[in-house]
């Protein structure tokens, strides 16, 4: 798993509180990205970072913000959290070499 | 930007029988692609890849080859079992830039 971790690994809260998401990472890796997944639509890039303060958006970034402050950490916030955000989401580090992403075991986020 | 296009999205077939997964990438700049397998509960887990200078790739019973001309890539597990069980995503994206993925195939093997 690339030493990758992600946290709550679930998790159900209400519509309009801000939820944060955890992805750790053991081994200094620059890129680190936020995917989420859903059913007919397979991984969607939401926001990526490519070292310690420095992100970018990804195709489906509205409603999510990010932060870097350390490079084994990168968080994923929801500011006010939306049914429509009802998803499983995946963090994943790029090796420097290669292009090669790995994945993170995911978190399934329910907005009720 | 590049637009990744998958094909079976359900695909069933006999243990023992090959499997073959097809994509289409829409960039003629892409030069990576990956392939996936996701379990049940897990997250993606990287099976095998293919770089632009290569036509073929195997590792054991999978597979990958690369028409870069007609801009396709499949992926071809042969003498399937059982544990192949799972849903299998491609990917595609051009040197060092963001991976685009397709919609994923969910592989059943019958016993």
């Amino acid at each position: 798993d690339a030493g990758i971790t992600q946290s709550p690994r679930h998790k159900v809260t209400e519509t309009g509180t801000p939820v944060t998401l955890r992805c750790h990472q053991t081994e200094n890796h620059r890129y680190m990205y936020w995917y989420r997944q859903d059913p007919g639509h397979g991984l969607r890039l939401i926001h990526y970072s490519y070292g310690v303060k420095d992100t970018d958006k990804g195709e489906v970034s509205d409603g999510y913000s990010v932060s870097r402050s350390k490079t084994e950490d990168f968080l994923l916030t929801l500011e006010s959290a939306t049914s429509s955000q009802t998803s499983v989401y995946f963090c994943a580090i790029k090796t420097d070499d290669y292009n090669e992403q790995f994945f993170g075991p995911g978190t399934r986020l329910t907005v009720l | 930007g590049e637009n990744v296009e998958q094909h079976p999205s359900t695909l069933s077939v006999q243990e023992g029988d090959s499997a073959v997964i097809k994509c289409t990438y829409s960039d003629s700049a892409s030069n990576y692609f990956p392939w996936y397998k996701q379990e049940l509960g897990k997250g993606p887990q990287l099976i095998i890849d293919i770089r632009s200078n290569v036509g073929e790739k195997k590792d054991q019973r999978i597979a990958v080859t690369l028409n870069k001309t007609a801009k396709h890539f499949s992926l071809h597990i042969t003498e399937t079992q059982p544990e192949d069980s799972a849903v299998y995503f491609c990917a595609a994206s051009r040197r060092n830039e963001k991976l685009t993925f397709g919609t994923g195939t969910r592989l059943t093997i019958i016993p």
